[in-house]
């Protein structure tokens, strides 16, 4: 079974601060792929991130970063120095190797405060 | 090069009535699935089509929902005899190759109303 948990149902910061959103996965593929989305208020799904699951390094886009960590199946999502405009539903997904379709979380409302 | 599109963007149905959405994959692309997002929740998979093809509906209802993606045209999900319940959002995703080896592309949605 597949199945993809974030825990944080809101967040909310004040501008600048950094924040990390929380993503626990379970398949029992060996190969499978990680996604994080960005549902802003208008409503469609903003791709940020595809990962496959045998490469473990974290990666940096701008004030975006994520940690891939097999050991604990998890794959978190930080911001750093937040703005306004980064106050969205952010989704992470999972999609395993034999899977046609991506599982995904229930997602997190961020909201950053001006 | 256009995304994918989706029409319409926000869709009013009575009970009872049908629901058609459209989906036109990106340009290039030949695989599209469907997803439902429910208020308040995550995106659930509906199904998976190739070109004339219905490769995975697992995640489809067995009744009054279909799908199809014909050798023109765009791909179709249809909903017969609409009740409250199928009031979401419905989002489209294409892929060049499938979903083992890129990633899929959303469309904007389209927000189904039943009332």
């Amino acid at each position: 079974a597949q199945k993809v948990t974030q825990a944080q149902t809101e967040i909310s910061v004040v501008e600048k601060e950094d924040v990390t959103l929380d993503c626990v996965y379970e398949t029992r593929d060996t190969t499978y792929y990680l996604f994080w989305y960005k549902q802003p208020p208008s409503g469609e799904l903003v791709f940020l991130i595809r990962r496959n699951s045998f490469d473990e390094q974290n990666e940096i886009s701008g004030r975006y970063s994520w940690n891939f960590q097999k050991s604990t199946s998890s794959f978190n999502f930080t911001i750093t120095a937040s703005q306004v405009v980064d106050s969205a539903v952010y989704f992470c997904a999972l999609s395993g190797y034999n899977n046609n379709d991506m599982r995904f979380g229930a997602g997190t409302r961020l909201t950053v405060k001006p | 090069n256009a995304g994918v599109m989706q029409n319409p963007r926000h869709l009013v149905r009575r009970r009872g009535q049908e629901a058609r959405l459209r989906c036109s994959p990106m340009k290039g692309h030949s695989h599209v699935y469907w997803y439902r997002q429910l208020p308040e929740e995550g995106l659930k998979f509906m199904v998976y089509l190739q070109k004339e093809n219905i490769i995975d509906e697992s995640g489809m209802p067995k009744e009054r929902f279909s799908a199809e993606f014909p050798k023109e045209g765009p791909s179709i999900l249809r909903i017969q005899q609409v009740v409250r319940g199928d009031s979401a959002a419905y989002f489209c995703a294409s892929s060049q190759s499938g979903p083992k080896n890129t990633e899929a592309f959303f469309g904007q949605g389209t927000r189904l109303t039943v009332v």
